[in-house]
């Protein structure tokens, strides 16, 4: 069955220092997102992808993040100067076409970040 | 805005017994879709079960199945015969026609006693 993955499975970092995660949708898939999930908390939507740009962003969304599908199978996010709030476990997930009907997002295991 | 309420932080409930996660959700949207998650302690993300709104009929899946009251806003989770894998952290999640994003709520931790 086809999956979603990540990689790595954990990061630990400095603050101040970039981080890129990385994920690999769903071949046939055609929208992609990352969520977070703070220790203990709820799972926050960050940002979802359609046809090589962001289609939609939260507020926790800013300047420091970054998305990119460099090539035809990655999908990555990006942050620019990591802060220890940005610990978390950061999920990937992809859907397929979303016009015309709702489809489910299918999610990958996530990657905890740890900034130090 | 949406707002997801999911009332049980905890619950816990007998193995081969049945339990009820209750989720309300607000939203001014006719047209939305509901799922429910779970997260086992390995922190993936499952999905469980998805309603259409625009169907009256509840959604079933095997031992899964919901209680969708449209007009008070009402999803909740029923499990039978729980099962020690059932244990986890469930999310009800609504998403809305045309938006892409799923808000979820605080979740309830769902733990089997055997």
């Amino acid at each position: 069955e086809p999956e979603v993955t990540q990689t790595p499975s954990h990061q630990v970092t400095q603050m101040g220092q970039e981080v890129i995660l990385r994920c690999v949708p769903i071949s046939n898939h055609l929208y992609f997102y990352w969520y977070r999930q703070i220790l203990g908390q709820k799972v926050e939507f960050l940002v979802s992808f359609y046809n090589n740009e962001i289609s939609e962003k939260s507020e926790i969304f800013d300047d420091q993040f970054s998305v990119e599908r460099p090539d035809g199978s990655n999908f990555t996010l990006k942050i620019r100067s990591t802060k220890l709030e940005d610990s978390a476990m950061y999920f990937c997930a992809s859907s397929e076409e979303t016009s015309y009907a709702v489809h489910e997002q299918f999610f990958g295991p996530g990657t905890r970040l740890t900034v130090l | 805005a949406q707002t997801v309420t999911q009332s049980q932080p905890e619950m816990s409930v007998q193995e081969a017994e049945t339990v009820t996660l209750s989720c309300t959700y607000d939203t001014s949207e006719s047209d939305y879709y509901l799922f429910w998650y779970k997260q086992p302690p390995s922190r993936q993300m499952i999905l469980v079960i998805r309603q259409e709104a625009y169907k009256q009929q509840n959604a079933t899946e095997n031992r899964f199945s919901v209680n969708f009251q449209k007009a008070a806003k009402s999803f909740s989770l029923k499990i039978s015969d729980s099962q020690l894998g059932d244990a986890a952290m469930y999310f009800c999640a609504p998403l809305i026609q045309g938006a892409q994003k799923l808000v979820f709520g605080q979740g309830t931790r769902l733990t089997i006693n055997p």
